[in-house]
């Protein structure tokens, strides 16, 4: 079946501008997860959801970062105002349930660079 | 989360397998270890996890000392394609849902 899927894939801003990722998670999966990887480095969580309800948000950098998950299936990641150092991949993953240590499944990324 | 301990790189001939160490002398009793690779441009692919027993799947073996202080990730025959970074993860304690994936194990498979 049809694995996460992320878009753009790629995504130029200019410092100060307004982002939005988008996440389609795998269908019925009910746990999301937004991660950022900078150049590198392994990837570091951001934020998680389970259904619609985000349930840690401990890992947004800032008050710019922001994501929801309105109707328990796709996501939205929104970065307002980039800086430079925003520049990254940003990588959706999704599991099937609640579970904790359930296994997630990762999309392709999406490669933010601020100029 | 429990500390995980992984070579920064290692080489592998094709053909012949690869084993990958990870130590996690932190792990507590009901943490499991998984393992995860990244290959270059590409978002992190789940290839196994275990609790005590060792694990073998379509991908993978997974043996996990009986201590479990470390486990060893086994690809028997490793392809050029299995060239990536591998991830060892012991997610644990309240939100073991986070993965801290730290640096990994960079394997490149020679032909």
């Amino acid at each position: 079946g049809a694995g996460v899927s992320q878009s753009p894939r790629y995504k130029v801003a200019k410092r100060g501008q307004d982002v939005a990722l988008r996440c389609d998670p795998i269908s019925g999966h009910v746990s999301l997860f937004w991660y950022q990887q900078a150049l590198g480095q392994g990837p570091e969580f951001l934020t998680y959801f389970q259904n619609e309800a985000q349930l840690d948000k401990s890992g947004l950098p800032s008050d710019r970062f922001f994501a929801e998950r309105p109707e328990g299936s796709v996501s939205t990641l929104k970065i307002q105002r980039t800086q430079q150092e925003d520049s990254a991949v940003y990588l959706c993953a999704s599991s099937s349930s609640d579970w904790n240590q359930e296994t997630q499944y990762f999309g392709p990324g999406t490669r933010l660079l601020v100029l | 989360d429990a500390k995980t301990t992984q070579p920064p790189s290692m080489d592998c001939a094709e053909g012949r397998a690869a084993n990958l160490p990870c130590n996690h002398s932190t792990i507590s009793g009901n943490e499991y270890v998984y393992w995860y690779r990244q290959i270059h441009s590409q978002g992190p692919q789940y290839i196994i996890h275990g609790l005590k027993n060792n694990e073998t799947n379509e991908m993978a073996s997974l043996i996990i000392t009986e201590d479990r202080k470390s486990s060893t990730l086994i690809l028997p025959h490793a392809t050029l394609r299995d060239t990536a970074v591998y991830y060892c993860i012991a997610p644990g304690g309240g939100s073991n849902y986070k993965l801290t994936f730290g640096k990994g194990t960079l394997l490149t498979v020679n032909p």
